[in-house]
């Protein structure tokens, strides 16, 4: 059985792009959450998604969105990059809303 | 807001040695909470997790946790640990569809 995937697995990018990651979470999970992971630190919870609808969010700006697509798979959206947002970005889903998550091996992206 | 504090960056233990990590959390509510590992190239994984009942938990791996409630705490133990138990371990808290994860701990196991 699949676990999560991500793609891509590393990214490069300019200041100022705008960058798409992707998760697919495993078979039947139907809830889907979004970190970001700096060196030396935790993850950073950035968004939660439930049954295609948000459920939570962190303390991250406008520039980062995300949906939940029907089939469950998910996407994360920066705008207007700054150095400051490169990071290991993470994917976990769950089976519900709440319990154990399973996590993705995350995208490195690197702003330059 | 809520908040999740672990005390030990990084820790080095002999092998057979006992394993204590600590985990504070800040929040009134209700929470569920969380301790997972990371082993080198590896994706974070669950050890072990505490939504009610026997404050005792006890997870993968010999690991087992303890919820005191009026603490806020949730610390991990193992009585002894192995070189296999090398990683970096992350405490975590979720409610009302957010987490919060400490900035985590590195254990290195020295054979």
């Amino acid at each position: 059985d699949a676990g999560v995937t991500q793609s891509p697995t590393h990214l490069i990018k300019t200041r100022g792009q705008q960058v798409t990651l992707r998760c697919s979470p495993i078979s039947g999970h139907k809830s889907v959450s979004w970190y970001q992971q700096v060196l030396g630190q935790g993850p950073q919870f950035i968004f939660q998604y439930y049954e295609k609808e948000e459920r939570g969010r962190g303390n991250f700006p406008d520039r980062f969105s995300a949906r939940q697509f029907p089939n469950y798979s998910s996407e994360l959206n920066v705008n207007a990059l700054l150095l400051g947002d490169s990071a290991l970005y993470l994917c976990a889903s769950r089976l519900q809303g709440a319990g154990e998550a399973f996590f993705g091996q995350g995208t490195r992206l690197t702003v330059v | 807001a809520q908040s999740v504090s672990q005390h030990n960056h990084h820790v080095i233990l002999s092998e057979a040695a006992s394993l204590e990590l600590g985990c504070n959390y800040s929040y009134g509510g209700t929470v569920n909470l969380f301790w997972y590992v990371q082993y080198p190239g590896q994706h974070l994984q669950l050890l072990l997790k505490y939504f009610s009942g026997d404050p005792l938990v006890k997870g993968i791996k010999g690991f087992e946790a303890e919820f005191i409630k009026s603490k806020f705490s949730f610390n991990l133990r193992k009585p002894s640990v192995q070189w296999s138990d090398t990683a970096e371990y992350f405490c975590a808290v979720a409610n009302a569809g957010k987490s919060t994860f400490g900035d985590g701990t590195t254990l290195t196991v020295k054979p």
